[in-house]
C-alpha cells in the first residue's frame, strides 16, 4: 500500500533552516510527483512545490521562492524540502503528497510540525 | 498569487444537500479542468474528494459531486450526514507547474 512517512517535529531559531524528509514506498517512486502543502495553526493549506522525483526539476510557490528547496534520493525513494532564513510566519504543519498529472494529491504524509521560535 | 476564494462556513440539516464554491481567476480555474477537492478532520491530513472538476476517486461517496462554470468550481453533498462534517479546501493547478488552494469551508451538519 502507498505510504508517505515523513520526519519528525522540528524547533529552530528563527533565522535558521530546517529539513523536512519524506519517505514513499507502495508505488513507483519516479512515475509521481511529490508536492510540498503547509498549515499554519488554525490556517488554510498553502502549496509550497513540487519536486519531479524522475528528473529532479522543481517548482516553488512565489510566497517561498528562494528560500525553498527540494531535492530527492531515488535509492531510498526519499524527498527533502529545505526552508531556509525561517520566521514565524515559517511556522506550520508542512505535508508531503503524492500527485499526477492530474494536478490532484491522493496520498498525504502525516505531516511534520515545524515551529520557529526564538 | 491570492488564494481562490471560498466562503469561510456552510451549514445543513442532514439529508440536505449543500454547496461549496471556489472561485478563481482566467489563470487558474478558468483556464484548467484541474480543480480538486479535499475534506479535512481536525488533526487528520486532508482527504482528496474529487479531482479534475468532476472526477471521484475509488471508494469516495457518490453523495460528493464537482462541477465548474467560468471561473468557479463547485462541490455539491447530497444527503448530507454528520460525518460530513470538516473542512473543505478546493485547489487549482495555475499553470507553470504552480498550485493554489482556496482559503477553506467549515461544513457544519446542524
Amino acid at each position: 500500500q502507498v505510504q508517505l512517512v515523513q520526519s519528525g517535529a522540528e524547533v529552530k531559531k528563527p533565522g535558521a533552516s530546517v529539513m523536512v524528509s519524506c519517505k514513499a514506498s507502495g508505488y513507483t517512486f519516479t512515475n509521481y510527483y511529490i508536492h510540498w502543502v503547509r498549515q499554519a495553526p488554525g490556517q488554510g493549506l498553502e502549496w509550497v512545490g513540487v519536486i519531479n522525483p524522475k528528473d529532479a526539476t522543481t517548482r516553488y510557490a512565489r510566497r517561498l521562492q528562494g528560500r525553498v528547496t527540494m531535492t530527492r534520493d531515488t535509492s531510498t525513494s526519499t524527498v527533502y524540502m529545505e526552508v531556509t532564513s525561517l520566521t514565524s510566519e515559517d511556522s506550520a504543519l508542512y505535508y508531503c503528497a503524492k500527485g499526477d498529472a492530474t494536478w490532484s494529491f491522493d496520498f498525504w504524509g502525516q505531516g511534520t510540525l515545524v515551529t520557529a521560535s526564538s | 498569487q491570492s488564494a481562490l476564494t471560498q466562503p469561510a462556513s456552510v451549514s445543513g440539516s442532514p439529508g440536505q444537500s449543500i454547496t461549496i464554491s471556489c472561485t478563481g481567476t482566467r489563470s487558474d480555474v478558468g483556464n484548467y479542468n484541474l480543480v480538486s477537492w479535499y475534506q479535512q478532520n481536525p488533526g487528520k491530513a486532508p482527504k482528496l474528494m474529487i479531482y479534475e472538476v468532476t472526477e471521484r476517486p475509488s471508494g469516495v461517496s457518490d453523495r460528493f459531486s464537482g462541477s465548474k462554470s467560468g471561473y468557479t468550481a463547485s462541490l455539491t453533498i447530497s444527503g448530507l450526514q454528520a460525518e460530513d462534517e470538516a473542512d473543505y479546501y478546493c485547489c487549482s493547478y495555475a499553470g507553470n507547474s504552480i498550485g493554489i488552494f482556496g482559503g477553506g469551508t467549515r461544513l457544519t451538519v446542524l
